[in-house]
C-alpha cells in the first residue's frame, strides 16, 4: 500500500532555533497533504492542509507566520517549527490523501517535537 | 460545526469483546474511519465505513453504524494484549477530501 515517510522522528532543539519536519509520499504523488498536532493524551488537531504550488491553507487559530508549511513538490510537504517555545513541543505528524475522494488517508510516522 | 466524541478509556480482560464508541455531529460526514495509535508511533487506519452502509466487518473488527443517531461503534471480538492503544473515530466532513475530524481517542487497556 502507500507510504508516507516522515522525518525526523524525534527531535530536540533549543528555544528559539527552528526546526523542519518533512513529510514525503514515497510511491504516490500527493497534490494535498495534511499536518495534524497532537497534545499528549489528546486528540489530534488539523494545523493546516498543504497544497503543492501554492499557499497552504490554514486552521483557525493557527500561525502562519510560525509554522511555514512548503509543498514544493508533489512528494514533498514540510513544516518548520520558527522561534520554537516550550509551548510547540508536541507530536506533529502528516498525512496525504488515498486515490479518489473520501478514501483511506495515509500517515506518516509522527515527529516528536521537543523544545527545551 | 463537526464535533467527534469518545469515552477516554474501556478496560477488557483478554478474550473477551471490546466495544469502542464514538458519536458525531456533521451529518453530511460520508466517511466514518477507526485508527489505531499504538505509543510513539503513527497512526493505522483499521477499518472504514461508508455512511450507507449499517455495518462492517472485516476479522476480528465490527463496525456498526447508526446515521440516525449519528453514532458509529468498533466492536473487536476476542480481544488480545496486542490490541492495547488508542483508538480514534474520525470523519470526512462533506468535500473535506481526506481532511479529517477526530475523536479524542478511547485508550483501551487489555489485561489477562
Amino acid at each position: 500500500g502507500a507510504v508516507v515517510s516522515q522525518h525526523p522522528s524525534r527531535v530536540i532543539c533549543k528555544s528559539g532555533t527552528s526546526v523542519k519536519i518533512e513529510c514525503r509520499s514515497l510511491d504516490f504523488q500527493a497534490t494535498t497533504m495534511f499536518w495534524y498536532r497532537q497534545f499528549p493524551k489528546q486528540s489530534l488537531m488539523l494545523m493546516a492542509t498543504s497544497n503543492e504550488g501554492s499557499k497552504a491553507t490554514y486552521e483557525q487559530g493557527v500561525e502562519k507566520d510560525k509554522f511555514l508549511i512548503n509543498h514544493a513538490s508533489l512528494t514533498l510537504s514540510t513544516l518548520t517549527v520558527t522561534s520554537a517555545h516550550p509551548e510547540d513541543s508536541s507530536f506533529y505528524i502528516c498525512s496525504a490523501p488515498g486515490r479518489g475522494r473520501n478514501t483511506e488517508a495515509f500517515f506518516g510516522q509522527g515527529t516528536r517535537l521537543t523544545v527545551v | 460545526g463537526e464535533d467527534v466524541e469518545q469515552s477516554l478509556f474501556l478496560s477488557v480482560r483478554e478474550g473477551d469483546s471490546s466495544v469502542i464508541n464514538c458519536t458525531y455531529t456533521d451529518s453530511s460526514s460520508t466517511y466514518l474511519y477507526w485508527y489505531k495509535q499504538e505509543p510513539g508511533a503513527g497512526l493505522q487506519l483499521l477499518t472504514y465505513i461508508f455512511s450507507n452502509m449499517d455495518m462492517k466487518q472485516d476479522q476480528r473488527l465490527t463496525v456498526l453504524l447508526n446515521k440516525k443517531d449519528k453514532h458509529l461503534s468498533l466492536r473487536i471480538a476476542d480481544t488480545q494484549t496486542g490490541d492495547s492503544a488508542i483508538y480514534f473515530c474520525a470523519e470526512t466532513p462533506l468535500g473535506g477530501y481526506n481532511k479529517l475530524i477526530f475523536g479524542a481517542g478511547t485508550r483501551l487497556a487489555v489485561h489477562p
